[in-house]
């Protein structure tokens, strides 16, 4: 509990804007991930990163962007050509990536664009 | 393609009664089935992990089961604090970064 740690929890913005989310672990864990959840679907992966400085594309990653600069931080990018950008975006992390580790997850951030 | 198949969406119970949830799966190689619980708003939580069938795992009033082809949530003599989605998801044996594969998720609704 409180592993992982998002900001903000609302956000809003207007449509055409590029709007950043953050998400820092204090689990010391090398993996972390963004995930996208929209009303009766399942959580569906945008990127994830195993190692500092090294990221990857997962199912949704077009219109977004991130960054892994330090180990304990993994910002997202929500870019004005991401379609349909209003969601509830979550976080996690996991000890590493290269075995069935279960993933941690944050409080979420619910972007609202209008 | 990995798929994931939660029945049924919704589950309402009444204090006590027990049920059990579904979670159908197709994926090439499993390496491991997770289960989560999220309440409204929130980031789901880590339950159980099962790896290969046959599997069961016990949680106070929850116990998650394995199979081949599916798994099973049973909530037994569920109270209103039980009241959640629970998420069911799978990583396959060749899955990139530990990717999982969500279903939809079963909202469970508990009545006193």
């Amino acid at each position: 509990d409180g592993g992982i740690t998002q900001s903000p929890k609302y956000l809003f913005r207007k449509e055409g804007q590029n709007v950043t989310l953050s998400c820092e672990q204090i689990l010391n864990h090398d993996a972390m991930y963004w995930y996208r959840q929209d009303p009766g679907q399942g959580l569906r992966l945008i990127y994830y990163s195993q190692i500092v400085n090294d990221f990857q594309k997962g199912d949704i990653a077009e219109g977004y962007s991130v960054s892994r600069e330090k180990k304990e931080s993994f910002p997202l990018t929500v870019t004005s050509a991401q379609k349909n950008p209003t969601a509830f975006y979550l976080c996690a992390s996991s000890i590493g990536a290269g075995a069935s580790y279960e993933q941690y997850f944050g409080p979420g951030t619910r972007l609202t664009v209008t | 393609e990995d798929q994931v198949t939660q029945s049924p969406e919704a589950l309402r119970l009444q204090e006590g009664e027990s049920s059990s949830l579904n979670c159908s799966y197709t994926v090439s190689g499993l390496r491991g089935l997770f289960w989560y619980r999220q309440d409204p708003g929130k980031g789901p939580e880590f339950l159980f992990t099962l790896y290969s069938a046959g599997e069961e795992k016990e949680k106070e009033r929850l116990k998650a089961t394995l199979t081949k082809k599916e798994s099973f949530l049973h909530i037994t003599a569920p109270k209103p604090e039980d009241s959640a989605t629970y998420l069911c998801a799978v990583q396959a044996g060749q899955a990139a970064g530990n990717k999982l594969t969500f279903g939809g998720g079963t909202r469970v609704l508990v009545k006193p």
